[in-house]
């Protein structure tokens, strides 16, 4: 089936650093969006992007979708201990009306 | 709380046992969709339902593996013969009637096949 390409797999990084993900398709999609899992919950979406190009920002995160509508990447600035977590990117509106997830990228922040 | 709800949370069962896992959509959302968590992995959608319809369940198994929206109650997602390889987190996401990519997660049903 058709994938997404999210990287890194994993970060380690202190609080107070920023950190930057991406995701690449091979595929256009209509709509892009970032989701943060914790540990034992659900996904939770922080953002989505309806626009290639687009930047949206939800306090200190920010993205963008690419221009070409293959990729996205998500920001976080200034990172803090409750932001570890896995975030997901995912896709939207080429298959019908099913979302397609990222491998995820597992953040882990250093007090 | 009016969030996707899902039951259980944890079930554990032996081979060849039958797991059921339920889900109720949050209020007003006619979109219900199941996703396969395995360890340390993304989430693999299985299918994607509608109250008695089921529009794509290009995700799911051949075999062993159903899934229904009934008009009144739970979307209900069906292991028969359970396997090991079956032991996953499984997730249901509901999303209102103009469907746009944004899904709300419930907690998971953890599946362990012993």
């Amino acid at each position: 089936g058709q994938q997404l390409n999210q990287s890194p797999q994993s970060m380690f990084i202190q609080e107070g650093e920023d950190v930057s993900m991406n995701c690449t398709s091979s595929s256009i999609f209509n709509t892009w969006l970032w989701y943060k899992q914790d540990p034992g919950e659900g996904p939770v979406l922080l953002i989505a992007l309806y626009k290639a190009g687009e930047l949206t920002s939800n306090g200190r995160l920010t993205a963008q979708f690419g221009i070409t509508r293959k990729d996205s990447f998500l920001n976080i600035s200034a990172s803090i201990p409750s932001d570890v977590g896995i975030y997901f990117c995912a896709g939207f509106g080429n298959q019908g009306g099913k979302l397609i997830f990222g491998q995820g990228t597992e953040l882990s922040v250093k007090p | 709380n009016a969030g996707v709800m899902q039951n259980p949370r944890h079930l554990v069962r032996r081979r060849g046992q039958e797991a059921r896992l339920r889900c109720s959509p949050m209020k007003g959302h006619s979109h219900v969709y199941w996703y396969r968590q395995l360890p340390e992995e993304g989430l693999k959608f299985m299918v994607y339902l509608q109250k008695e319809n089921i529009i794509d369940e290009s995700g799911m198994p051949k075999e062993r593996f159903s899934a229904e929206f009934p008009k009144e109650g739970p979307s209900i997602l069906r292991i028969q013969q359970v396997v090991r390889g079956d032991s996953a987190a499984y997730f249901c996401a509901s999303s209102p009637l103009t469907n746009t990519g944004e899904l709300f997660f419930g907690e998971g049903s953890r599946l362990t096949v012993l």
